[in-house]
C-alpha cells in the first residue's frame, strides 16, 4: 500500500509568481486535506476535497485553490505569492471526512 | 469559535521512563475527537493515537496511552519506556463531524527531547 506522496520537495518562488503542489493520496482515499504549516506553528486547515468538490475550507484567501481528480490526487494552486506564505504545505488522505487523515512529507515552499 | 491548546512548548525526559504531554481544547460541538500526531524532523505527520468523545475508555497504543477528561476538556498523551525515537514534535489536534469534516484544528506542539 502505497502512502500518501507530495511534490516537490522543496520550491523556491519570487513574491507575485504563482505555484502548484501535487499530491498522491493512499490507496483507496477519496479524501484530501491540505493544510499550511508556518515554522514554529501547528497546521492551520486551507481546504478539503471530497469526490473532485472542495468540502470545506479554512480562512485563507480566493489565491489559494485546489484541484481534486478521477484519482483522488490533488493540486493546491497559490497565486501572487506574498512572503508570508513561506510554509511547509502538508497534504493529508482519508477513507471519508471525519476518519483519521495521512500526511505526506509535506512540500517546503520559500518565498523571497 | 474552537481552540486546541498546548501549553508546553518544550519537554524532556530520560530514556526508558514516563512523560505526559498536555493539551486543553474548546469546542461547542457535542461530537467530535481528537488525535496526537507526532512530527519528527523528517517532516512526516505520524498519527499516534485517536480518541473518540462519545467513548469514556481512554485509548491506548502500545506505549502511548490518553487522559481523555471531557468535562474538563483536556486530552493529555502519556508516554511510557520513551526511547530515543520518540523525540519529536507531538501535535495535538481536534476534529468534528459536522461542519466542514476536514477541518483538523491543530495546537502549537510541544517539543520533545530524549535524553540517553
Amino acid at each position: 500500500e502505497t502512502g500518501v506522496t507530495q511534490s516537490p520537495t522543496h520550491l523556491i518562488k519570487t513574491r507575485g509568481q504563482q505555484v502548484t503542489l501535487r499530491c498522491s493520496s493512499q490507496s483507496g482515499h477519496n479524501t484530501v486535506s491540505w493544510y499550511q504549516q508556518a515554522l514554529g506553528q501547528g497546521p492551520q486547515f486551507i481546504f478539503q476535497y471530497y469526490r473532485e468538490e472542495e468540502n470545506g475550507r479554512g480562512n485563507f484567501p480566493p489565491r489559494f485553490s485546489g484541484l481534486q481528480f478521477p484519482n483522488y490526487s490533488s493540486e493546491l494552486n497559490v497565486n501572487a505569492l506574498e512572503l508570508d506564505d513561506s510554509a511547509l504545505y502538508l497534504c493529508a488522505s482519508s477513507l471519508r471526512a471525519g476518519a483519521e487523515q495521512y500526511f505526506g512529507p509535506g512540500t517546503r515552499l520559500t518565498v523571497t | 469559535a474552537q481552540t486546541v491548546t498546548q501549553s508546553q512548548p518544550e519537554m524532556s525526559v530520560q530514556e526508558a521512563e514516563t512523560v505526559t504531554l498536555s493539551c486543553t481544547y474548546d469546542t461547542s460541538e457535542s461530537d467530535y475527537y481528537l488525535f496526537w500526531y507526532k512530527q519528527p524532523p523528517s517532516r512526516q505527520m505520524i498519527l499516534v493515537i485517536r480518541q473518540e468523545a462519545y467513548k469514556q475508555q481512554n485509548a491506548t497504543e502500545n506505549r502511548f496511552s490518553v487522559n481523555f477528561q471531557k468535562a474538563a476538556k483536556s486530552f493529555s498523551l502519556k508516554i511510557s519506556d520513551s526511547q530515543l525515537g520518540d523525540a519529536a514534535m507531538y501535535f495535538c489536534a481536534m476534529g468534528n463531524y459536522g461542519g466542514s469534516q476536514g477541518n483538523l484544528i491543530f495546537g502549537k506542539g510541544t517539543k520533545l527531547s530524549v535524553k540517553p
